[in-house]
């Protein structure tokens, strides 16, 4: 079984700051790594993903994470932000075997402010 | 290409009471999926289908929740009857060949259920 840990539950940042969210997972298996958007009144929308590779994965609106497998961690970044970057983000972890359905951290809000 | 849809996108309903939900994954994507999202938390997965057999209703509950998808494409989803704690968003989620892990799962807008 996996699991997925979001540490914070909002992250405030100011316009053009630079921003992390952070995200640990838990799981005996390898592992595949995703991180999706919510809009409001929205459904999800992928961002980026880790298959395999390299550990540094670019993603859609400037988005960037980084796999860390020693500290079991996917942490997403972007140098800088927008007042349209404010939404939910999610992040799942899923394994090549057994079921395949994506496990879900409870979420970080990102709130841009101007 | 079209997206995931689903109907409705707002319910609002007494305890007790019944209530489908409906969603038409993207054309060709094989597998299916019905998450449920409690506000605030994650989505969580509810069940799976391949096709239109079943993969993982683990964490579906079953002395309520129900869910079909008979010709391998549409999909519903009911609660009879449905409890307080049921309000959520219900997401459908598709993707392509026998739910891969590396394959996208592409979202639905959702469906938000108030159970009053």
């Amino acid at each position: 079984a996996q699991s997925v840990t979001q540490l914070d539950s909002q992250v405030p940042v100011f316009e053009e700051a630079p921003v992390e969210l952070r995200c640990n997972y838990s799981s005996s298996v390898s592992v595949y790594l995703f991180w999706y958007v919510q809009y409001p009144n929205q459904g999800l929308q992928l961002l980026l993903k880790y298959l395999s590779g390299s550990t540094l994965v670019k993603g859609i609106n400037g988005f960037e994470a980084e796999f860390n497998k020693s500290q079991t961690s996917f942490h997403l970044r972007k140098p800088s932000v927008h007042i349209s970057d404010t939404a939910e983000y999610f992040c799942a972890v899923t394994s090549d075997t057994g079921r395949r359905a994506l496990t879900f951290g409870s979420g970080t809000r990102l709130q841009v402010q101007p | 290409e079209a997206g995931v849809a689903q109907s409705p996108r707002y319910k609002i309903i007494e305890k007790r009471q019944s209530v489908a939900f409906w969603c038409n994954p993207i054309s060709g994507h094989a597998t299916l999926y019905w998450y449920q999202q409690i506000l605030g938390q994650g989505p969580k997965l509810l069940i799976q289908f391949q096709n239109n057999g079943v993969v993982d209703d683990s964490q579906l509950p079953k002395d309520r929740f129900s869910a079909e998808r008979l010709k391998g494409v549409d999909s519903t989803l009911k609660i009879q009857p449905a409890k307080l704690e049921d309000s959520a968003v219900y997401l459908c989620a598709s993707n392509l060949i026998g739910g891969l892990a590396g394959n996208e799962q592409f979202f639905g807008p959702g469906t938000r259920l108030t159970v009053l």
